[in-house]
């Protein structure tokens, strides 16, 4: 069965420090992939995303992704993280185009002061 | 742009009454609509898929009996969940996708619903 593995659950960082939140998938067909943001008692907000072309995706609020097709991978980094950021993670795979979303189980990130 | 809302927010109710849910893409034309569910503290949990006009899709393990969903229009899909019990406590998300872009796979994702179940 097709998965996605976020490897840390939680992620304690303090603020200003650079992040990486992983995210591997299991299958080397075709993918599109996701990271969305969840804040407490919200919804998922897309975060980025890469379909094809430039294997490294930036999204508005300084979060980049880079999708490496050997290593099956799709980590998620931050340069330097805000007390802002604090949410949870997930990393989302589409798999050979097909209708659903195949959802990790989540990274929290918590920054600190 | 991609806005999806639901509606309620919240919702407590007795055991044994029935809930919906609706779920509505503001700006956009949703042809698919996916009800999901989370449990505190983890990932979620697909229970189905529903296309516009046609009868949804139910994941193995959800009854959909139990769990009614209606996608009557490009914009509007409800879930409602019949006769309730406390262990249909949860915290129910719908997403959309736009008719226009559906080969992007990208889902809009609402605010989600609280249900408890008293």
């Amino acid at each position: 069965a097709q998965s996605v593995t976020q490897l840390d659950s939680q992620v304690p960082v303090f603020e200003e420090a650079p992040v990486e939140l992983r995210c591997n998938y299991s299958s080397s067909v075709s993918v599109y992939l996701f990271w969305y943001v969840q804040y407490p008692n919200q919804g998922l907000q897309l975060l980025l995303k890469y379909l094809s072309g430039s294997t490294l995706v930036e999204s508005i609020n300084g979060f980049e992704a880079e999708f490496n097709k050997s290593q099956t991978s799709f980590h998620l980094r931050k340069p330097s993280v805000h007390i802002s950021d604090t949410a949870e993670y997930f990393c989302a795979v589409s798999y050979g185009g097909g209708n659903m979303l195949t959802f990790g189980g989540g990274t929290r990130l918590m920054v600190k002061p | 742009g991609a806005v999806v809302s639901q509606h309620p927010s919240w919702v407590i109710c007795k055991s044994g009454t029935s809930v919906k849910i609706e779920c509505r893409s503001l700006d956009f034309q949703a042809t698919t609509m996916f009800w999901y569910r989370q449990f505190p503290k983890q990932s979620l949990m697909l229970m189905a898929t529903s296309n516009e006009g046609s009868k949804a899709t139910y994941e193995q393990g959800v009854e959909k009996d139990k769990f009614l969903i209606n996608h009557a229009s490009l914009t509007l899909s409800t879930l409602t969940v019949t006769s309730a019990h406390p262990e249909d406590s949860s915290f129910y998300i719908c997403s959309a996708r736009d008719r226009t872009s559906s080969w992007s796979r990208t889902q809009y994702f609402g605010p989600g619903t609280r249900l408890l179940v008293l």
